[in-house]
């Protein structure tokens, strides 16, 4: 239950396309979506998040599209660079206080998805 | 956003010793911080969280007297991998939580650790 399914695991997409990567979670008690982008040496960056609340969040050209009955939220990167190219998370957490000892939550991440973006 | 430092980047060792890795919040309080493991091509796994001024908690299957967790403040959190052999090479990345209560974490670059 604690399981976020991503996919696909590789993405190839033309500059100016649109990358659409896509991740489904069980755990209904899940309230809060962040996305991670990942260069290869370097650690995560946040990148865009999303609560169960709101169905569509936008920054720039990342979107964040939510689908709290069908437990699923997808990525949307528009115009895809090259410099796009990336391995990206999506992860979710437990609101906070429920299962933490701390002041924040553990993320369960996805596989991840290698995005590459052709010129 | 917030920034979170990790020293060294690299790192390279023989079999056998101990390596000890920093983990900083430069310019926030983290109460809760958290270590990660990631093998290449792979997904982050999540060792410990750690919180500042009590016991790391491991999540199942990490040792933990093999992966010893101190926060002893609120913006450095280490990690000492201890008797390290070539199967604890990896990379390994922490994340802190900005305070107040937040669901926000942001991560460190990561610690290159390579045992010969």
């Amino acid at each position: 239950q604690q399981q976020v399914k991503q996919s696909p695991q590789s993405l190839i997409v033309q500059k100016g396309g649109i990358s659409i990567i896509n991740c489904a979670y069980e755990n209904t008690a899940f309230d809060y979506f962040p996305w991670y982008q990942q260069f290869p040496g370097k650690g995560p960056a946040l990148l865009i998040a999303i609560r169960p609340d709101v169905s569509e969040k936008k920054e720039g050209r990342f979107t964040i599209s939510f689908n709290k009955s069908a437990k699923q939220f997808s990525l949307h990167i528009m115009d895809s660079q090259p410099g796009d190219s990336a391995t990206y998370f999506c992860a979710a957490s437990l609101p906070l206080g429920t299962i933490n000892t701390g002041t924040a939550s553990k993320l369960t991440f996805g596989t991840g998805t290698r995005l590459q973006v052709t010129l | 956003g917030a920034v979170v430092s990790q020293h060294p980047s690299r790192v390279i060792c023989k079999s056998g010793t101990s390596v000890k890795i920093e983990c900083r919040s430069l310019d926030f309080q983290a109460t809760t911080m958290f270590w990660y493991r990631q093998f290449p091509k792979q997904s982050l796994m999540l060792m410990a969280t750690s919180n500042e001024g009590s016991k790391a908690t491991y999540e199942q299957g990490v040792e933990k007297d093999k992966f010893l967790i101190n926060h002893a403040s609120l913006t450095l959190s280490t990690l000492t991998v201890t008797s390290a052999h070539p199967e604890d090479s990896s990379f390994y990345i922490c994340s802190a939580g900005t305070s107040p209560l937040t669901d926000t974490q942001y991560f460190g670059p990561g610690t290159r650790l390579t045992v010969l």
